[in-house]
């Protein structure tokens, strides 16, 4: 079965430090795969995909994701933390078993940067 | 300035009561998506639809309804038979795209509506 997998469920970090927020994921097939952010009573902001090509991805306001295939993971980095970066991170996986463009959901990661 | 919108922010249904939210977006997507977000459980995909007058159940269907009449416009039903239809509701668009070109898959999302049944 596919899924995603994001083993923390916070993460606590220091301001200025560098972040790391974990995923993982099981897909057949290719796997396409998304950072998402949620600041308090917001919607989902898309931060970056990995279609294909280089394994480190750049995103929006300074994250970067690392793709590797053989872990089977796309971990969230940041190499310094800001006390704004505190929101809920998701993770997610196109859903590859049918041709709806549907995408499989990490329950999330709630990040807080201490100052 | 494109987007996706959502109406109302807050709603308020007294039990028994249908009500209808709003999603409608602008950037030309053909598909679009209604989530239920509930403390510690993410995102769960309710309906679909990937083209205008089509659309599919997703994980938790039962208890809400869609149209897809417009390809701007994705109205969410919530019937009285939804049994804890408190929640945080979202609705998203992706791109069509040519030649099957994955960036399509990238969903946006609009701001959000608080359901609360009172």
């Amino acid at each position: 079965a596919q899924s995603v997998a994001q083993p923390e469920d916070q993460v606590n970090v220091a301001e200025g430090n560098p972040l790391t927020v974990k995923c993982t994921y099981s897909v057949s097939g290719n796997p396409y795969l998304f950072w998402y952010v949620q600041y308090p009573n917001r919607g989902l902001q898309f931060l970056l995909k990995y279609i294909t090509g280089d394994n480190l991805v750049k995103g929006s306001y300074g994250f970067e994701a690392e793709f590797n295939k053989s872990q089977t993971s796309f971990h969230l980095k940041k190499p310094s933390a800001l006390v704004s970066d505190s929101a809920l991170y998701f993770c997610a996986v196109r859903d590859n078993a049918g041709n709806n463009r549907k995408l499989i959901w990490g329950l999330g990661t709630s990040l807080a940067v201490n100052p | 300035d494109g987007g996706i919108t959502q109406s109302p922010k807050y709603l308020f249904r007294k039990e028994g009561q249908n009500v209808t939210l709003s999603c409608e977006q602008n950037l030309n997507h053909d598909a679009m998506y209604w989530y239920r977000q509930d403390p510690g459980q993410g995102l769960r995909l309710i309906y679909y639809s990937q083209i205008v007058n089509d659309f599919q159940k997703g994980d938790i269907a039962e208890g809400y309804s869609v149209s897809r009449e417009k390809k701007e416009s994705f109205p969410l039903t919530v019937t009285s038979a939804q049994k804890n239809p408190t929640a945080f509701y979202l609705c998203a668009s992706s791109g069509s795209g040519t030649g099957g070109h994955p960036s399509t898959d990238t969903q946006y999302f609009g701001p959000g509506t608080r359901l609360t049944v009172l």
